[in-house]
């Protein structure tokens, strides 16, 4: 496909339950962010891949939440014993090697955790 | 740390009027600033970044590294200009994390 692509859109889960989100980037490019973003504020980023490796795994709230990349494309992001605070969109973005600044986003995974 | 403030949420004004969406920022280093949008039911997208000086859509925005703003302008706003954005930095010259801030609502009037 041409864009950054999530699934699932809308995901619905019992606290305390474990989650996967699937982001599959822009051919070719070699960065990878997840952002998750609560009611009424801006995204908040949680890591960044360059490759497999996680470059930046400093926003991530804490171990219950995990991601990888393992082959520099698809990443998937874990929630372990999910809470109701984790409900949120959890963005996916993609960026192209040197090509500081512009993301190109997917239409993100809406998570509802009841 | 790298920080962004937008101070209001929420500016509304009749189309033809001029518009300013405000963006102040605290980085140490030298950073790069950049607006993106999301129009209603699309995804979130670049707009501009202050590197390239260029007017998209209308639109411009100045670096002013004395005040650390990156002001959003247009003198003549558009009823399809209606969207939510956010202002965003990122260190320069660094694939590295974009730091976003909380974003403000455009409405534009007919």
């Amino acid at each position: 496909g041409a864009g950054v692509s999530q699934t699932p859109s809308n995901k619905v889960t019992e606290k305390g339950k474990y989650v996967e989100l699937r982001c599959d980037p822009i051919s070719g490019h070699t960065a990878l962010y997840w952002y998750r973003q609560s009611l009424g504020q801006g995204p908040e980023f949680l890591i960044y891949f360059q490759g497999t490796g996680a470059a930046d795994d400093s926003g991530l709230p804490n171990d219950r939440f995990f991601a990888v990349r393992p082959e520099g494309s698809v990443s998937t992001l874990k929630i372990q014993r999910t809470e109701r605070g984790d409900s949120a969109v959890y963005l996916c973005a993609s960026r192209s090697s040197g090509n500081t600044g512009e993301l190109f986003f997917g239409e993100g995974s809406r998570l509802t955790v009841l | 740390a790298q920080r962004v403030t937008q101070p209001e949420k929420l500016l509304s004004v009749f189309k033809g009027a001029p518009v300013e969406l405000k963006c102040n920022y605290s980085y140490s280093g030298s950073p790069e600033l950049f607006w993106y949008v999301q129009y209603s039911r699309q995804r979130l997208q670049l707009l501009l970044r202050h590197i390239s000086r260029e007017s998209i859509k209308g639109f411009t925005a100045d670096l002013n590294k004395g005040e650390t703003s990156f002001h959003l302008k247009k003198p003549f706003a558009q009823e399809e200009d209606s969207a939510m954005y956010y202002c965003a930095l990122s260190p320069a010259g660094a694939n590295s994390k974009l730091t976003f801030g909380k974003g403000i609502t455009l409405s534009v009037r007919p």
